[in-house]
């Protein structure tokens, strides 16, 4: 299974756009980058995933490089409510039981 | 709303007494499963059912085991916990394997 490495943590402003990113140089070709991430004594909770085009919904954009070996999750505007541990995770498209939560990146949004 | 409630959200136990952990979902979801999460440290997952297969970790302990009687109950139980076994557990489900998960709000477990 391809690992992830996360910065352990990280801090942004708020209002302004927070970049985690996610080193996955081991990727192979089925597998997508999926993030979630885990607000203090709470399940995680879903934020995106993409296979090689950049993705964007109502949470998050997710910027994946070319070469996939890398990707960039980007919150436009962070607000107090974002600080969170954020967990990238590369998951094969074909089992289920191979999605392991590497360290995460504590993300602490300051006024 | 569809959810995913897990309970109890607080749970203490003897040490060598068994336990079990109860999620339920109103998601309709195929995919269930169970996650321990140790202090500071990421969600590991234990197991999961697709449907009514049962697909274990390879290094989750025979300490513990899981029923699933129907598509929305699944239950986690620890035949002897020690005191090592003190943890979050998290249950979550998906749509198929593909789909992303959505988790309960987890089970913190006190081992005494």
């Amino acid at each position: 299974d391809a690992k992830t490495t996360q910065p352990p943590s990280m801090d942004c402003a708020e209002g302004r756009a927070a970049n985690l990113p996610c080193n996955h140089s081991t990727i192979s070709g089925n597998e997508y980058v999926y993030w979630y991430r885990q607000i203090h004594s709470q399940g995680p909770q879903y934020i995106i995933h993409g296979l090689k085009n950049n993705e964007t919904n109502e949470m998050a954009s997710l910027i994946i490089t070319e070469d996939r070996k890398s990707s960039t999750l980007i919150l436009p505007h962070a607000t107090l409510r974002d600080t969170a541990v954020y967990y990238c995770i590369v998951r094969p498209w074909t089992n289920a039981g191979k999605s392991t939560f590497g360290d995460g990146t504590t993300l602490t949004v300051k006024p | 709303d569809a959810m995913v409630i897990q309970n109890p959200r607080y749970q203490v136990t003897q040490f060598g007494k068994p336990v079990t952990l109860s999620c339920s979902q109103t998601l309709n979801h195929n995919v269930m499963y169970w996650y321990q999460q140790k202090s500071s440290q990421a969600p590991k997952l234990l197991f999961h059912y697709y449907d009514k297969d049962f697909n274990n970790e390879a290094d989750t302990p025979d300490n513990f085991q899981s029923r699933r009687p129907n598509t929305s109950f699944c239950f986690l139980d620890i035949r002897s916990p020690g005191l090592g076994d003190a943890a979050m557990y998290l249950c979550a489900t998906s749509r198929g394997r593909y789909n992303e998960q959505f988790f309960g709000p987890g089970t913190r477990l006190t081992v005494l």
